[in-house]
């Protein structure tokens, strides 16, 4: 298996464009999550998806983002317009089952520049 | 809100020696424990899950420990080797929560 497959791995763009990073989770998995890691805050989730249902979406920041997951093999993160305050490493993860309860399977992160 | 600290944020050993990590949390209902390693510019891999029910798991050169009474687990690294030098994180999945609490990580240095 290839693991879950983030693109792109880095992203660099000026204040207000719109951003999206993608995700491919592990085929089988039905569990999804977005992370974004800072040195500051470390790994915080700000969505999680099961069954492409968006379950629990209270870490998101603010309007400006979005997620979606239009089937099991694919989801996006969307931020529109982003803001220098948005620079970080954004995770996805997978795994199988609703809770938590096997290992969790992170991509290796997509770094975003927000100038 | 469950809150997990790993102490202390960086450690350094020479190569060969025994060492333990630390890691606690301040609300005892949790369903489960992972542990993970995080290489630089690379994600997270995870390396025990330790249910709420058990007391540790072992896997090759690592086993980590859990005393949900007190808060509190640990992963063992025996004989450590250079390449053990990460980032190590711990995670706590909360009961009736469907979200892991990452602790920020303790950065291991295996001094050859």
């Amino acid at each position: 298996d290839a693991g879950v497959i983030q693109s792109p791995r880095h992203e660099v763009t000026e204040m207000g464009q719109e951003v999206t990073l993608r995700c491919k989770p592990i085929s089988g998995h039905n569990s999804l999550f977005w992370y974004r890691q800072t040195m500051m805050r470390g790994l915080e989730l700000l969505i999680y998806f099961n069954n492409n249902v968006p379950i629990d979406d209270s870490g998101m920041p603010e309007d400006r983002f979005s997620a979606k997951m239009p089937n099991a093999s694919f989801s996006t993160l969307k931020i529109q317009p982003s803001e220098p305050r948005d620079s970080a490493v954004y995770f996805c993860a997978s795994s199988w089952g609703r809770r938590v309860n096997s290992p969790l399977h992170f991509g290796n992160g997509t770094r975003l520049t927000v100038t | 809100k469950q809150e997990v600290t790993q102490i202390p944020a960086a450690l350094s050993v020479p190569e060969g020696e025994n060492l333990v990590l630390n890691c606690s949390f301040t609300d005892s209902a949790i369903y489960n424990l992972q542990w993970f390693r995080q290489d630089p510019g690379k994600g997270l891999t995870s390396l025990l899950l330790i249910q709420s029910s058990q007391r540790e798991q072992t896997s090759g050169r690592l086993n980590a420990s859990l005393d949900k009474s007190s808060g509190r687990s640990t992963l063992y690294i025996a004989a450590s080797q250079p390449g053990d030098s990460a980032t190590y994180l711990c995670a706590v999945g909360d009961f009736g929560n469907e979200k892991l609490t990452f602790g920020t990580g303790t950065r291991l240095t295996i001094i050859p």
